[in-house]
């Protein structure tokens, strides 16, 4: 089975500072792995995906995260928070190989840039 | 990128009545649709998968008489909630997969806020 963790509930962070929001995934097969945003009441918005290839993925307003298969790990980075950066970030996998391209989502992170 | 767009945005409803949410791909044809449900501060759980021209797949747990889907066209999912109650009041969002992309590229909708009084 398909699944994503992500430990953390909530991550503080003060603006201009680094932020990580932590992701480790177990997959069958090859993982697809995938970052959204999402501000209150509205859709997910994508920010990046690992399909294959380099394993520092950029993404969407300076978000990368760094796909580790000896670590399982997916973590969402930034090198300067942004206080609009606040919103609620999931992780997730998508299972191309079992389950016909179906998402499984991570618990979220609700990310806080104070400034 | 492509656009997947949600109506309503939101709906209030009283209980026993239903209501119909409708998904459409606006710029791309998606012969399979998603739906998710997302209670507050907790993660998107999927609900069914919805199949153009054929019957939805519902995940364990959700009741299909309840949650009704129609995938009648390449560009439109509908989500009936029947006879809801105040516990269906959630956040309905759908995702379509983008037929002519070889990468199963998904594109979520903005949502669909049910309250239900």
């Amino acid at each position: 089975a398909q699944s994503v963790a992500q430990p953390e509930d909530q991550v503080n962070v003060a603006e201009g500072n680094p932020l990580t929001v932590k992701c480790t995934y177990s997959v069958s097969g090859n993982p697809y792995l995938f970052w959204y945003v999402q501000y209150p009441n509205r859709g997910l918005q994508f920010l990046l995906k690992y399909i294959t290839g380099d394993n520092l993925v950029k993404g969407s307003y300076g978000f990368e995260a760094e796909f580790n298969k000896s670590q399982t790990s997916f973590h969402l980075k930034k090198p300067s928070a942004l206080v609009s950066d606040s919103a609620l970030y999931f992780c997730a996998v998508r299972d191309d190989q079992y389950n016909f391209n179906k998402f499984y989502f991570g618990s979220g992170t609700k990310l806080n840039v104070k400034p | 990128g492509a656009v997947v767009s949600q109506h309503p945005s939101w709906v209030i409803c009283k209980s026993g009545t239903s209501v119909k949410i409708e998904c459409r791909s606006l710029d791309f044809q998606a012969t399979t649709m998603f739906w998710y449900r997302q209670f507050p501060k907790q993660s998107l759980m999927l609900m069914a998968t919805s199949n153009e021209g054929s019957k939805a797949t519902y995940e364990q747990g959700v009741e299909k008489d309840k949650f009704l889907i129609n995938h009648a066209s390449l560009t439109l999912s509908t989500l009936t909630v029947t006879s809801a109650h105040p516990e269906d009041s959630s956040f309905y969002i759908c995702s379509a997969r983008d037929l002519a992309s070889i990468t199963n590229e998904q594109f979520f909708g903005p949502g669909t806020r049910l309250t239900v009084l």
